[in-house]
């Protein structure tokens, strides 16, 4: 069963406004984290922002901030005030026990309009 | 920022060549990972490593193989190289297997197997 899910294979956001990526994630484990990854056009994986499951405050860095529910097992990131530069592949993540690995969305490609 | 190295960047070759994918970290992490990842695609996980010989296959079937002797160094094999192994093949390492710990990631290897 797929543990991550992104319903949005391709979003498009205008420069300068705020923008909203979809993720909800499947899990019967109270422990885990949550990640937000960016892979620009080049390929490589660049660590956005962290959610533990215990953390009651959404977490933020920067531009970043992620809307975690817990009940509905959701947690989007939104990026405020685009920026041409976040073009690029966003992927979710999880990591939960036994193993804690780390599992990916099938990730959202967000193209910023200038 | 991390220090995780991948070499080659990028790798045509021919059916049937043997291949060594090499990923090395300076951050002393007992944690290394190898995701394979079509283009646009989710990651999936195709092996891990908890440290020195010890090697364990991921989610995601592959005919590669990989090794562990040094902590540092988390090379992938592919002892014959097809076409349906034509993909980029990205290396990560963490420091725990820890839910709260990111993965740091290479810059890929993209194989083009002809």
């Amino acid at each position: 069963a797929q543990k991550i899910t992104q319903t949005q294979p391709g979003m498009f956001v205008q420069e300068k406004e705020a923008v909203t990526l979809d993720c909800t994630y499947d899990t019967s484990d109270q422990s885990y984290g949550l990640f937000w990854y960016k892979q620009p056009s080049s390929g490589e994986m660049i660590f956005l922002i962290y959610q533990g499951s215990y953390d009651e405050q959404n977490a933020t860095e920067g531009r970043y901030s992620l809307n975690f529910q817990k009940a509905r097992k959701s947690a989007n990131l939104v990026i405020s005030a685009s920026q041409l530069g976040d073009s690029a592949m966003y992927f979710c993540a999880m990591r939960e026990g036994p193993k804690n690995d780390m599992r990916f969305g099938a990730g959202t490609r967000l193209t910023v309009k200038p | 920022e991390a220090d995780i190295y991948q070499t080659p960047r990028y790798l045509v070759i021919g059916t049937g060549k043997k291949i060594t994918l090499e990923c090395s970290q300076t951050m002393g992490h007992d944690k290394m990972y190898w995701y394979q990842q079509d283009p646009g695609m989710e990651l999936h996980l195709i092996h891990y490593s908890y440290g020195v010989n010890s090697t364990e296959k991921g989610d995601l079937s592959s005919e590669s193989t990989v090794s562990r002797i040094r902590t540092e160094h988390f090379p992938l094999t592919l002892e014959s190289a097809r076409p349906s192994h034509t993909s980029q093949y990205l290396c990560a390492s963490s420091e725990t297997q820890g839910i709260h710990e990111k993965l740091f990631f290479g810059s890929g290897t993209q194989l083009s197997v002809l």
